[in-house]
């Protein structure tokens, strides 16, 4: 059973425009938090939400999680070419931290020039 | 301060040998997780030790999976008589300490290729 689901699963766009990347679970966690992928590389950490409701801004990049703590989203501003890359978010349900995430299926984005 | 150090970055056994996998965490992180991801999927958990102790076992295989974290030296992540289906990059993390998660720094992976 997967817990967290990721839409879309595969996002081609071009540079310059605006995206959303979302997770979605049936289930709550304590926490959330996505990375970014390089291929041949490890996820890089991007953020972690921990307050339902809560936003949070990365430069182009803002990040919210549901109310509920269930759901997540990544908003892109002005994509740039940059931005290419496998986008995981990954739930963690303990409220002791240090424990194992679960990750979504994944975002593979492509921004053309 | 060096990040999550994984060797080997890239590792081909023959079906039925040995794979060690090694990780040393960030300085001062006394966690490690290792992960494992398949071709076009996410990652998934596997083993998450503190030193000397396994901490969370639940998404190892039964058999001829093992990790440790010893006192001194890197957390080793073994896989003994390697099958096609061990092929996959494995991942570990590590974290300073156990409240509220801010988040894993991962290292780079180890690319297992099973022939």
């Amino acid at each position: 059973t997967q817990l967290l689901e990721q839409s879309p699963q595969f996002l081609s766009i071009q540079e310059g425009e605006n995206l959303t990347v979302y997770c979605n679970s049936s289930s709550v966690f304590s926490s959330l938090q996505w990375y970014r992928q390089e291929p041949g590389e490890g996820p890089v950490l991007l953020v972690t939400v921990v307050t339902g409701g809560e936003v949070k801004k990365l430069k182009r990049l803002t990040f919210q999680f549901g109310d509920a703590r269930k759901d997540s989203s990544l908003h892109i501003t002005a994509a740039q070419t940059g931005d290419t890359g496998l986008y995981l978010c990954a739930g963690e349900r303990s409220n002791f931290g240090n424990e194992k995430l679960t990750f979504g299926t994944g975002t593979r984005l492509t921004i053309i020039p | 301060n060096a990040g999550v150090m994984q060797n080997p970055r890239h590792l081909v056994r023959r079906r039925g040998q040995e794979a060690r996998l090694r990780c040393s965490p960030m300085k001062g992180h006394s966690h490690v997780y290792w992960y494992r991801q398949l071709p076009e999927e996410g990652l998934k958990f596997m083993v998450y030790l503190q030193k000397e102790n396994i901490i969370d076992e639940s998404g190892m295989p039964k058999e001829r999976f093992s990790a440790e974290f010893p006192k001194e030296g890197p957390s080793i992540l073994r896989i003994q008589q390697v099958v096609r289906g061990d092929s996959a990059a494995y991942f570990c993390a590590s974290s300073p300490r156990r409240e509220y998660n801010y988040g894993y720094t991962f290292g780079s992976g180890t690319r297992l290729t099973v022939v």
